[in-house]
């Protein structure tokens, strides 16, 4: 079957970083996205990711590796704001988007 | 600006009473998504339109049916809600399939009584 881990909860210091880990297993491939939700709002893109490697978008940067199914969302400098879950979603061969259940990450100040 | 638009934001219904909801946008894309999300689980895709085209995931319930009229209206019909149909319903866009970015609309939260 297909699925998507990733941690349910994770807790972060204000003007810290945070990884946030997925890990993907689906029939083919064919990128991976992030979005970020605010608790009662819908999710925002954040990031696609579809080669491997880094990259960088202002504090937030994703990182992909096709060969361990692996990416993970990189936040510097967490703002209070950045309180939010944030959903890692793998594009399989029939480019349907095989959702995770997010992440909850809680800045304390 | 160019947005999604849903309404309402929060609707009640009683159990067993139709419901429709209602997705519009205007950033003119070409396939819209409705999905259900119950708290800190992921998104269920219910259908999806690419143009008029209609696809129904094989796991929505014969209770949700969807209508697009046009390229900017996209409606989810609830025919019989029941307890276990509260959630929150989103409305998505993208310009084409896949690999495109979605744009998610405010969500309509559908309570059940």
């Amino acid at each position: 079957g297909q699925n998507i881990d990733q941690p349910t909860e994770m807790t972060a210091t204000e003007g810290a970083i945070v990884q946030i880990n997925c890990t993907y297993q689906t029939s083919g491939f064919n990128g991976l996205f992030w979005y970020q939700q605010h608790a009662g709002e819908a999710p925002t893109f954040l990031s696609y990711n579809v080669l491997d490697g880094l990259e960088e978008k202002g504090r937030f940067s994703s990182f992909l590796s096709r060969s361990k199914g692996y990416s993970y969302l990189l936040l510097k400098e967490l703002q209070m704001k950045d309180s939010a879950s944030y959903l890692c979603a793998a594009l399989d061969s029939n480019y349907q988007l095989i959702w995770g259940a997010g992440t909850k990450l809680i800045i304390k100040p | 600006d160019a947005m999604v638009i849903q309404n309402p934001r929060y609707q009640v219904t009683q159990f067993g009473k139709p419901v429709t909801l209602s997705c519009s946008q205007t950033l003119n894309h070409n396939v819209m998504y409705w999905y259900q999300q119950k708290s800190s689980q992921a998104p269920k895709l219910l259908f999806h339109y690419y143009d008029k085209d209609f696809n129904n995931e094989a796991d929505t319930p014969d209770n949700f049916q969807s209508r697009r009229p046009n390229t900017s209206f996209c409606f989810l019909d609830i025919r019989s809600p029941g307890l276990g149909d509260a959630a929150m319903y989103l409305c998505a866009t993208s310009r084409e399939g896949g690999v495109y970015e979605q744009y998610f609309g405010p969500g309509t939260r559908l309570t059940v009584t």
